[in-house]
């Protein structure tokens, strides 16, 4: 089945630091791509998506492309902020008949500073 | 549009005992996901429920069962809890009739814990 790799963490920065998280893939063909956030005690929140190569989901100041050279999905911010401390996954279908099933990373710990 | 609740949000239970866990899909979703989610497993796929019917299942003891009703809302049983059994659950529900890997969206899960 597909599967993901996710920079682990955590990653600490300032207030208005430039935000990458790196994310890669293995897949047959070429699924949905999705990252999703997780603030302290709740669920998953979409946070952008993209569903064929070199598309560019964004979101909230976020970013992420879609590259099927390097079977990446690199999460980005030009400027974060104390706010966006989270959990941040990515993922993508798991493949094959693998119905309702999301394949995720491991979660990468962001906390920003003021 | 309500998004996706879980009943009940926080639950404390023994070992031993068994849980039921509900959760209600945004209207119109007819497939609905459940994982389990911990500090050292990350986010594992429990099963997934499409009309009534079980359609997929991860790795999980058969402790772990799950049924969807015909209004889509689906509830997951674990039965005879072990410590290990602490842990997030949540449900995700997604669009019917469209592509099987459409997007997931979450409710705000159910914060087991086993004593």
């Amino acid at each position: 089945g597909n599967s993901v790799t996710q920079m682990e963490g955590p990653v600490t920065l300032s207030e208005e630091a430039f935000l990458t998280i790196n994310c890669t893939y293995t897949a047959t063909g070429y699924p949905s791509l999705f990252w999703y956030v997780q603030y302290p005690g709740e669920g998953l929140q979409l946070l952008l998506k993209a569903t064929k190569a070199d598309d560019k989901g964004s979101n909230k100041g976020f970013e992420a492309t879609y590259r099927k050279e390097t079977t990446s999905f690199h999460l980005e911010k030009g400027s974060v902020q104390v706010s966006d401390s989270a959990v941040y996954f990515c993922a993508l279908p798991s493949g094959g008949t693998s119905y309702g099933k999301l394949t995720f990373g491991q979660g990468t710990i962001l906390t920003v500073h003021p | 549009k309500a998004g996706v609740t879980q009943t009940p949000r926080y639950l404390i239970k023994t070992r031993g005992q068994q849980v039921t866990l509900s959760c209600s899909p945004i209207s119109g979703h007819r497939s609905v996901s459940w994982y389990q989610q911990t500090p050292g497993q990350g986010l594992q796929f429990l099963f997934e429920y499409f009309s009534e019917t079980q359609r997929n299942k991860g790795n999980f003891p058969g402790r772990f069962s799950g049924r969807q009703f015909s209004n889509s809302r689906s509830e997951m049983n674990v039965s005879t809890l072990e410590l290990g059994d602490s842990a997030l659950y949540l449900c995700a529900s997604s669009r019917p009739g469209l592509a099987v890997y459409h997007e997931q969206f979450f409710g705000p899960g159910t914060r087991l814990t086993v004593l």
